[in-house]
């Protein structure tokens, strides 16, 4: 199994551009995550899908921060316009059922940052 | 609500040595409890768990962590360290009668000297 891919692995770009971030989560998971972690913050969920639906985007940051899981091998996190304080590591992970108990398999990350 | 802590941020050890990091977690309800560990430049991977039944639960590489409810923690503990045990660990912890929303703590990195 390759696991949970992510790309790119890193991003650079300036204030104002568009950023997307691509995840492929593992064959016959149905239940993704976006998280982001920070030094200040640590790792924080930013939305959660399960079947390919949106089921809590509550730590969506703000508006210029959307997700989409058009098919069960396909997430993408999108920020436009992006700033400086968006730089971070951005993982993927996804899980079985999405269940409290499951594990949740992480992806190696994008690194981005925003000049 | 609930909360992870995990109060060093950073601990140093030599070769060969024991270690323990520590986790409290606080919530009003029954929880699972996980320690993941990041290798640098790497994703998290799971560790180990405490889901149900024996208190003490240990991974394949010699780590071991002991939940205790009447202490609310889920320390972890390895009795000799080696270099390749340098990473970040991280605590988290989910409601049994909830679903997919883990809580993590801010993590602990473990360097590991010769």
């Amino acid at each position: 199994d390759a696991g949970v891919i992510q790309s790119p692995r890193h991003e650079v770009t300036e204030m104002g551009q568009e950023v997307t971030l691509r995840c492929k989560p593992i064959s016959g998971h149905n239940s993704l995550f976006w998280y982001r972690q920070t030094m200040m913050r640590g790792l924080e969920l930013l939305i959660y899908f399960n079947n390919n639906v949106p089921i809590d985007d509550s730590g969506m940051p703000e508006d210029r921060f959307s997700a989409k899981m058009p098919n069960a091998s396909f997430s993408t996190l999108k920020i436009q316009p992006s700033e400086p304080r968006d730089s971070a590591v951005y993982f993927c992970a996804s899980s079985l059922m999405g269940g409290a108990r499951d594990t949740q398999y992480f992806g190696p990350g994008t690194r981005l940052t925003v000049l | 609500a609930q909360s992870v802590t995990q109060l060093d941020s950073q601990v140093p050890v030599f070769e060969e040595a024991p270690v323990e990091l520590r986790c409290n977690y606080s919530s009003s309800v029954s929880v699972y409890l996980f320690w993941y560990v990041q290798y640098p430049n790497q994703g998290l991977q799971l560790l180990l768990k405490y889901l149900s039944g024996s208190t003490l639960v240990e991974s394949i590489n010699g780590f071991e962590a002991e939940f205790n409810k009447s202490q609310t923690s889920f320390h972890l503990r390895k009795p000799s360290v080696h270099i390749s045990d340098t990473a970040e660990y991280f605590c988290a912890v989910s409601e049994t009668s909830g679903t997919y929303k883990y809580i993590f703590g801010t993590g602990t990195r473990l360097k590991v000297l010769a």
